[in-house]
């Protein structure tokens, strides 16, 4: 399978513990982004990377979210000390610099936090 | 505020009926994209519209994009059940992050 791949793909947690989340991007893809989804809107940028560099984040992205991919390949999003406005799907997609913004997007991990 | 507006919002229509639905924005995109999602998944990329004035074809749906790279509509004729998705908009300037709107959500009753 070579599309975008994410885990898990639902996750219930508690208020104020730690999540972590992954997604394998296409294995040519430079770029990888993160995106967050709620019921009734778009998709909204988070963060990106080019290979293993995280190039932009998003005012969305508060110090409780961090996201990193250490070797250029996948990426993980963490949500520290997480409260219910958290809860949405987490959205991973890639692209490759030839193929410009064309996002290739993963199914998604779809967090609720009780 | 919402960088790319998307109506009608919802729109539900009978199989076989022609429907249109639009993407609006004060802001000029080097390009723009259509993307549908289904309940669950993640959004699948349609097409991608560069040039201003641009008509791209997809079976039976077409994308425009307008004149002046602020806006787009999606036609589709004869819908199908299968058509039934949320419609995204997203637009493009050139910083590597996309702009999505809202959505249409469609619904095509057999």
């Amino acid at each position: 399978d070579t599309g975008v791949s994410q885990n898990p793909r639902h996750k219930i947690t508690k208020r104020g513990q730690n999540v972590t989340f992954r997604c394998d991007p296409i294995s040519e893809h430079n770029r990888l982004y993160w995106y967050r989804q709620t019921l009734g809107q778009g998709p909204e940028f988070l963060t990106y990377f080019q290979n293993e560099a995280q190039l932009e984040k998003s005012r969305l992205l508060s110090d409780r979210f961090s996201a990193e991919r250490p070797k250029g390949s996948f990426s993980t999003l963490e949500i520290q000390r997480t409260e219910q406005g958290d809860s949405a799907m987490y959205l991973c997609a890639s692209s490759s610099t030839q193929g410009g913004e064309k996002l290739f997007f993963g199914s998604g991990t779809q967090l609720s936090v009780l | 505020t919402q960088l790319l507006e998307q109506s009608p919002q919802f729109l539900s229509i009978q199989e076989g009926e022609n429907l249109t639905v639009y993407c609006n924005s004060s802001s000029v995109f080097s390009s723009l994209q259509w993307y549908r999602q289904e309940p669950g998944e993640g959004p699948v990329l349609l097409v991608t519209v560069v040039t201003g004035g641009e008509v791209k074809k997809l079976k039976r749906l077409t994308f425009q994009f307008g004149d002046a790279r602020k806006d787009s509509s999606l036609h589709i004729t004869a819908a199908q059940p299968g058509d039934t998705g949320l419609y995204l908009c997203a637009g493009a300037k050139g910083n590597n992050r996309l702009a999505f709107g809202k959505g249409n959500q469609v619904v095509v009753i057999p």
